[in-house]
């Protein structure tokens, strides 16, 4: 099947800076690809969807100021937290759209703590 | 999306077949059904999906009833690394996935 990377798998970070995740579709094209959000023993929160070259499309309630996500290529989609603070702890999850099939292929995930 | 209804949890011998059955009464008719399984601290993994007919790949089977209003995974031989939370998701192809709670499967030994 398709594969997506991520990086780092796990960040720990204090209160106030900002943290970049990246989102690697590594043997297939993806023009949309979306971020999730997990909180523990929770489901997975879809938090925006990305399409290469345009601007993000956020769900209700995320904060697009804090939550920047660039989709610069077909290839690669990044999001970055900004001014993190301990309630952004979370396990952030990226998925891309490709294959002939167009099936969403998921990350292994990003754990991130804010201290 | 349509909604999807999956049991909280299910166990299954190792060894058996594990049917995990998922409900989508209002499935419209240009809907997938795509299941997804996620182990403790990784990303969701695909692993099937189907529109009408029944479908069998590597790791698993799709049954959809012929009305479209159900459908069950079909794990033919489970075993321990099975064990995982599995996601049904009704949804447009090319449409981001909503996930639900999922059904919490334990492969016991």
């Amino acid at each position: 099947g398709a594969v997506v990377s991520q990086h780092p798998s796990r960040v720990i970070c204090k209160s106030g800076t900002s943290v970049k995740i990246e989102c690697r579709s590594l043997d297939f094209q993806a023009t949309t690809m979306f971020w999730y959000r997990q909180f523990p023993k929770k489901s997975l929160m879809l938090m925006a969807t990305s399409n290469e070259g345009s601007k993000a499309t956020y769900e209700q309630g995320v904060e697009k100021d804090k939550f920047l996500i660039n989709h610069a290529s077909l290839t690669l989609s990044t999001l970055t937290v900004t001014s993190a603070h301990p309630e952004d702890s979370s396990f952030y999850i990226c998925s891309a759209r490709g294959g002939a099939k167009e099936t969403q292929y998921f990350g292994p995930g990003t754990r991130l703590l804010v201290l | 999306d349509a909604k999807t209804t999956q049991p909280t949890s299910m166990d299954c011998a190792e060894g058996r077949a594990a049917n995990l059955p998922c409900n989508h009464s209002t499935i419209s008719g240009n809907e997938y059904v795509y299941w997804y399984r996620q182990i403790h601290s990784q990303g969701p993994q695909y692993i099937i999906h189907g529109l009408k007919n029944n479908e069998t790949n590597e790791m698993a089977s799709l049954i959809i009833t012929e009305d479209r209003k159900s459908s069950t995974l079909i794990l033919p031989h489970a075993t321990l690394r099975d064990t995982a939370v599995y996601y049904c998701i009704a949804s447009n192809a090319g449409n981001m996935l909503t996930f639900g709670g999922g059904t919490r499967l334990m492969v016991k030994p």
